[in-house]
């Protein structure tokens, strides 16, 4: 079976600073990642996610996430924060082939602040 | 096109009743996939029904079931409800066949058993 481990569950961060949430995952078999986002009272929306070729995948709002499979982890970064991403952030993975049946991680609030 | 709708928003039970939730996947969309996400933790997989057939199951009791209809809408049905059944229940539907590994998320029925 496969788990995630998100480390951080809050991070406090100030406006136009650099962020970093942190994400593990442990799998016997390969696995897609992927980065979910919810804002408060809404459902979970996809940030962004990895299937196969770069390792370095990016959103179209600035953020990005590198797959390193040593190490097992698929941390997300963003190198400059706004208010607007005030939200919780929450890791997943796949087994490949596993048909969109995901394991969460425990999410991390990210908090920013002016 | 429309997106992932759930209904109702909010409930109230009262433990050992029974709860119907409902979910209308996006369009054109064959898969419905049911989470449950407590307070303070990740989303939880239930179960997954494609093209009216359960694919996939979470390690969930058996009083927790449900049904996908022609038009791909699904029911979570849960039995002789508990205290700890209380959460957000969130349903995301998906194409399975397409290789997007995306999932669409509704805004989730908060279920509050007392």
């Amino acid at each position: 079976a496969q788990s995630v481990t998100q480390l951080d569950s809050q991070v406090p961060v100030f406006e136009e600073a650099p962020v970093e949430l942190r994400c593990n995952y442990s799998s016997s078999v390969s696995v897609y990642l992927f980065w979910y986002v919810q804002y408060p009272n809404q459902g979970l929306q996809l940030l962004l996610k990895y299937l196969s070729g770069s390792t370095l995948v990016e959103s179209i709002n600035g953020f990005e996430a590198e797959f390193n499979k040593s190490q097992t982890s698929f941390h997300l970064r963003k190198p400059s924060v706004h208010i607007s991403d005030t939200a919780e952030y929450f890791c997943a993975v796949t087994l490949t082939g596993g048909g969109n049946k995901l394991t969460f991680g425990t999410g991390t609030q990210l908090k920013v602040e002016l | 096109e429309t997106g992932v709708t759930q209904s109702p928003t909010h409930l109230i039970k009262t433990r050992g009743q029974q709860v119907t939730l409902r979910c209308s996947s996006q369009s054109g969309h064959n898969t419905v996939s049911w989470y449950q996400q407590a307070l303070g933790q990740g989303p939880q997989f239930i179960f997954q029904y494609y093209r009216e057939e359960e694919n996939g199951r979470g390690n969930f009791p058996p009083r927790f079931s449900g049904l996908q209809f022609p038009n791909y809408s699904s029911e979570l049905n849960v039995n002789a409800l508990e205290l700890d059944d209380s959460a957000l229940y969130l349903c995301a539907s998906s194409l399975d066949q397409g290789d997007s590994y995306e999932q669409y998320f509704g805004p989730g029925t908060r279920l509050t058993v007392t």
